[in-house]
């Protein structure tokens, strides 16, 4: 069973067209649920590291919250640049010391 | 403060040759873990190192190992080469080993694309 399911796998926006991306998991016991930000041919960029449920953080255009069960990351009129695909990973007590990557969305805005 | 930097950035091998990929860590930084990333399965771990011992490995064939050094730097070798090993190889690091409580965030380098023909 994935412990990590992202959702849509890929989403075009028009430029200032806001939405939400979506990153649901199984784990239990979860110690991290992380954000990162990977353009193509590059390492994963660093966005945002929710702890507990409730909380939430932003970043520029970006917000990211947390429940118990998903996590949203929200992206407030998106620019062109901001295309990139978006990765969720989480930590938690029953991932045997491993962080879990969801498959990502592949984000497009469009002029 | 310097980022990930793994070398070399691009390596074009043939089957049944090896190869060594090099990933310097965050200074400061004590643990290391690598990935390997393909179009159709994602991030995938193949081990993570903290203070010179491995603490965890993914579920790859013995062909991947790696080691890290009293600097924490952190090479990953390839053996028997076969063409499903064509990937983009990440490493991260990050304070403390996973399982910490709170959990460190990982910074990932750039990666080493590999090539097998």
């Amino acid at each position: 069973e994935d412990q990590v399911t992202q959702s849509p796998e890929a989403l075009r926006l028009q430029e200032g067209e806001s939405s939400s991306l979506n990153c649901s998991y199984t784990v239990s016991g979860l110690r991290g649920l992380f954000w990162y930000r990977q353009d193509p041919g590059k390492g994963p960029e660093f966005l945002f590291t929710l702890y507990s449920a409730g909380e939430e953080k932003e970043k520029e255009r970006l917000k990211a919250t947390l429940t118990k069960k998903e996590s949203f990351l929200h992206i407030t009129a998106p620019k062109p640049e901001d295309s990139a695909t978006y990765l969720c990973a989480v930590q938690a007590r029953n991932t045997g010391n491993q962080f879990y990557f969801g498959t990502g969305t592949s984000l497009t805005v469009i002029p | 403060k310097a980022g990930v930097t793994q070398t070399p950035r691009y390596l074009i091998k043939t089957r049944g040759q090896q190869v060594t990929l090099s990933c310097s860590p965050i200074s400061g930084h004590r643990s290391v873990s690598w990935y390997q990333q393909t179009p159709g399965q994602g991030l995938q771990f193949l081990f993570e190192y903290f203070s010179e011992t491995q603490r965890n490995k993914g579920n790859f064939p013995g062909r991947f190992s790696g080691r890290q050094f009293s600097n924490s730097r952190s090479e990953m070798n390839v053996s028997t080469l076969e063409l499903g090993d064509s990937a983009l190889y990440l490493c991260a690091s990050s304070l403390a080993a996973t399982g910490a409580i709170p959990q460190e965030t990982q910074y990932f380098g750039p990666g080493t694309r590999l090539l097998v023909l």
